[in-house]
């Protein structure tokens, strides 16, 4: 099946600074999500990307549609405590249009 | 957005046991997926339903897992028998236009 990389796969940072990932694929993807998943909860969709090039926001997150279509990036920006969480890139792919692939995660966890 | 329900949300049982979980996607949504997440993996796909039908199980281990959908809105899935590698969270998630939300999931510890 498809596979999605994604990194880092954990990030400590200081509360305040910016935090990026990515995720890549070797495969076109149509369309590409963003999720959160907190401990005990199922993931909460924060970004949803429908075409190449796009660039959305989301309060302090950001995030781009790569141009190649096989790319995307979360930008989260002044990070603050309650941003810990595990990050997920999801996305459909133009051969498998039906099937939600995800990531691996991104573990991040904020300082004080 | 969808509202989905799952129930229990843990549940230990030993091997070879069988056990079961429930999801209502409050909101009727016609497409709805059950996910096995593992410990520190994303979440992957075990059965899509469309309505009353099954339109990808491709990765459900038929041998041991099903899942059904009454009058296309709660859905059950299955384990039965239970083995130690079923560990994980079970999530439910029902789909608007593109977006799949997921409910807060099951999670099945089996000892």
């Amino acid at each position: 099946g498809q596979q999605l990389n994604q990194s880092p796969q954990s990030m400590f940072i200081q509360e305040g600074e910016d935090v990026s990932m990515n995720c890549t694929s070797s495969s076109i993807f149509n369309t590409w999500l963003w999720y959160k998943q907190e401990p005990g909860e199922g993931p909460v969709l924060l970004i949803a990307l429908y075409k190449a090039g796009e660039l959305t926001s989301n309060g302090r997150l950001t995030a781009q549609f790569g141009i190649t279509r096989k790319d995307s990036f979360l930008n989260i920006s002044a990070s603050i405590p309650s941003d810990v969480g595990i990050y997920f890139c999801a996305g459909y792919s133009s051969g498998s249009a039906r099937q939600l692939t995800f990531g691996s995660g991104t573990q991040l966890t904020v300082l004080p | 957005e969808a509202g989905v329900a799952q129930s229990p949300r843990y549940k230990i049982i030993e091997k070879r046991q069988s056990v079961a979980f429930w999801c209502n996607p409050i909101s009727g949504h016609a497409t709805l997926y059950w996910y096995q997440q593992i410990l520190g993996q994303g979440p992957k796909l075990l059965i899509q339903f469309q309505n009353n039908g099954v339109v990808d199980d491709s990765q459900l281990p038929k041998d041991r897992f099903s899942a059904e959908r009454l009058k296309g809105v709660d859905s059950t899935l299955k384990i039965q028998p239970a083995k130690l590698e079923d560990s994980a969270v079970y999530l439910c998630a029902a789909k608007t236009a593109y977006e799949q939300y997921f409910g807060p999931g099951t999670r099945l510890t089996v000892t």
